[in-house]
């Protein structure tokens, strides 16, 4: 099974500032590999898939990046409403799909 | 717009089964192209997927889980459901059902997750 790991756990930004997440996947996932992000007593939400094409209606503020082992999500411009979890999932290494442990984005 | 609805007791027995359905709105579970899937999100914890199965009966399960796992669908009624027999304590989560989409990665299986329930909490408890 592939491992992604997310780093930092906490990520303290202020409003405005750049915001810039990561994720590790254990092998490569190639560019198989999706971004969501969940916000307190909500389901998680599709943001990015192919490791950089945003879902539809998405800010261009979100954009990723990567490929193989190593991926990016960076917030350009933190809006109050993208204080939240992010979690990352591959989906290359079948037959199963796992998600990240998350980046929780807090104000500073 | 399609919108999804989980529905089930939120409190189980331990070594019982754990039952939950999904109702599918504002789309045919029939028209395809949709992975219908169940996540779940152990208390303080990341996300796991469970499995999935598409509208012609097709399953996929997470090996972890699969000896356990039963995933089906009912086009009439427009719904799919998860059983997770032998259930313990460890299993208590909120459990979402959601829309996985194949993205033209081999092999023809759920590759990310479109489109999810608000998400049901089950407890596993004596």
């Amino acid at each position: 099974e592939i491992v992604m790991t997310q780093s930092p756990a906490t990520l303290s930004v202020s409003p405005g500032e750049r915001a810039t997440l990561s994720c590790r996947a254990s092998q490569s996932v190639n560019s198989n590999l999706a971004w969501y992000q969940q916000k307190p007593g909500q389901a998680p939400r599709l943001l990015i898939y192919g490791a950089s094409t945003r879902a539809t209606g998405l800010p261009a503020r979100f954009s990723g990046s990567g490929s193989g082992t190593d991926f990016t999500l960076s917030i350009s411009s933190l809006q109050s409403e993208d204080f939240a979890v992010y979690y990352c999932q591959q989906y290359n290494g079948w037959p199963s799909l796992t998600f990240g442990g998350g980046t929780k984005v807090e104000s500073k | 717009q399609v919108q999804l609805q989980e529905s089930g007791p939120g409190l189980v027995k331990p070594s019982q089964t754990l039952s939950l359905t999904c109702t599918v709105s504002g789309v045919s579970i029939n028209t395809g192209g949709y992975y219908w899937s169940w996540i779940r999100q152990l208390p303080g914890k990341g996300l796991e997927w469970i499995g999935s199965i598409y509208y012609t009966g097709s399953t996929y399960y997470n090996p972890s889980l699969k000896s356990r796992l039963s995933i089906s669908v009912d086009t009439s009624k427009n719904q799919f459901s998860l059983k997770l027999s032998s259930v313990t304590a460890a299993d208590t989560a909120v459990h979402y059902c959601a829309a996985g989409i194949w993205g033209g990665v081999r092999p023809v299986v759920p590759n990310w997750f479109a489109l999810w329930g608000q998400g049901t909490l089950v407890t596993v408890s004596s």
